[in-house]
């Protein structure tokens, strides 16, 4: 059973497209971390949220966390190259490791 | 700064060999992390470390084992290396949030 469901699995793009990924799961999570992981690298953190309803924005990235804490999404505006890679989304509880999402393959094409 | 490092990058075993990864983080950081990455399929946590002297498993710590001696190593220890186990393997660290990854070793059974 995955914990984490992410779509698309796969997505893409022309560059200046927007898209918008989805993390969703049943589960309650106290916090929700985005990663972006380069081929022959680990995964980087882009952001953690942690209350429900909060929207963040990093530059053309928009990461939003539902209200119940269990769902969130990472809409990209303006989509370039450089934001093709591996996107993933975790949640966290305390005490407990993070529990990841399968990912989701962006490639933004010029 | 060093963060994270891993050991070897890359490596190609014969089923049955046995062979061990490295993982040493020079951020003093009490939690490390060992995940699995398989395409389509996300991290999967392999074993996981509170602090020295202290492990536990993870979803998928079968074929593997563990050790940490020292705040600032945490080896993994493949005793009879089968093709399943042919993946990607992520080590990371962290003291509060986030995890800091470190660059993968990728590990082929032949």
């Amino acid at each position: 059973t995955q914990l984490l469901e992410q779509s698309p699995q796969f997505l893409s793009i022309q560059e200046g497209e927007n898209l918008t990924v989805y993390c969703n799961s049943s589960s309650v999570f106290s916090s929700l971390q985005w990663y972006r992981q380069e081929p022959g690298e680990g995964p980087v953190l882009l952001v953690t949220v942690v209350t429900g309803g909060e929207v963040k924005k990093l530059k053309r990235l928009t990461f939003q966390f539902g209200d119940a804490r269990k769902d969130s999404s990472l809409h990209i505006t303006a989509a370039q190259p450089g934001d093709t890679g591996l996107y993933l989304c975790a949640g966290g509880r305390a005490g407990t490791a993070l529990i990841f999402g399968k990912g989701t393959t962006l490639s933004v094409s010029s | 700064n060093a963060g994270v490092t891993q050991t070897p990058k890359f490596r190609i075993l014969k089923i049955g060999q046995s062979m061990t990864l490295q993982c040493t983080q020079d951020m003093n950081h009490n939690y490390m992390y060992w995940y699995r990455q398989d395409p389509g399929m996300g991290l999967k946590l392999i074993y996981y470390s509170v602090g020295a002297g202290i492990t536990d498993k993870g979803e998928v710590p079968n074929g593997y084992n563990v050790s940490r001696s020292t705040t600032e190593d945490f080896p993994l220890r493949l005793e009879l290396a089968a093709p399943s186990q042919t993946s990607v393997y992520f080590c990371a660290s962290r003291r509060e949030q986030p995890q800091h990854f470190g660059d993968g070793t990728r590990l082929s059974i032949l």
